[in-house]
């Protein structure tokens, strides 16, 4: 079965500073991965995804992660917050197209002026 | 190119009451998703439906809940006997019909509010 674990339900960073959250996948076979955000009382927007193409890919908003098949991870970064980036992210993994995707936990951004 | 429209995206029902939720796909989408957040929880898979078919019910409570996606008009989620811990938003998503990456597109979400 397939799962997602995300480090760290609040992470606080001064504006400029940069931006690490964690993520953790358990699949059995090469998944598809995703980060997704949520602004308040709103849906979730696609921030980038990974499929099996480069392991390192980049999003939209300055934000991208990287594809360790290794430590099973795609952690989310961007060098230099902003305020604007204040609001939940999620980490997503699906491992067959046209099927659900299983979200973690959640990690909600603060950022610090 | 409208996106994934639900509603009503607020709701406020006594216990005991119906609610039924819709999910308008985007256009040339014929997947739709359910999916549950309750407070300060991520969000839970519900159901998977295809046009006039449930895939996937094993996010489902297995009473008072169920799903509909009918060959015409939106998808539809209904709770019946809404009880207090239904209170949560629920977001429908869709795909196309050829999705090969497993992407997602969300709806803006409909709150329910049990009394």
């Amino acid at each position: 079965a397939q799962s997602v674990t995300q480090l760290g339900s609040h992470v606080s960073v001064s504006e400029g500073a940069l931006v690490l959250l964690r993520c953790n996948y358990s699949s059995s076979v090469p998944p598809y991965l995703f980060w997704y955000v949520q602004y308040p009382n709103q849906g979730l927007q696609l921030l980038l995804k990974y499929t099996s193409a480069a392991t390192l890919v980049k999003g939209i908003n300055g934000f991208e992660a990287e594809f360790k098949k290794s430590e099973t991870s795609f952690h989310l970064t961007k060098p230099s917050a902003h305020m604007s980036d204040a609001a939940e992210y999620f980490c997503a993994v699906s491992v067959s197209s046209g099927g659900k995707l299983i979200f973690g936990q959640g990690t909600e951004l603060s950022v610090k002026p | 190119n409208a996106g994934v429209m639900q509603n009503p995206r607020h709701l406020v029902r006594r216990r005991g009451q119906e609610a039924r939720l819709r999910c308008s796909p985007m256009k040339g989408h014929s997947h739709v998703y359910w999916y549950r957040q309750l407070p300060e929880e991520g969000l839970k898979f519900m159901v998977y439906l295809q046009k006039e078919n449930i895939i996937d019910e094993s996010g489902m409570p297995k009473e008072r809940f169920s799903a509909e996606f009918p060959k015409e008009g939106p998808s539809i989620l209904r709770i019946q006997q809404v009880v207090r811990g239904d209170s949560a938003a629920y977001f429908c998503a869709s795909s196309p019909s050829d999705a090969n990456t497993g992407e997602l597109f969300f709806g803006e979400g409909s709150r329910l509010t049990v009394l």
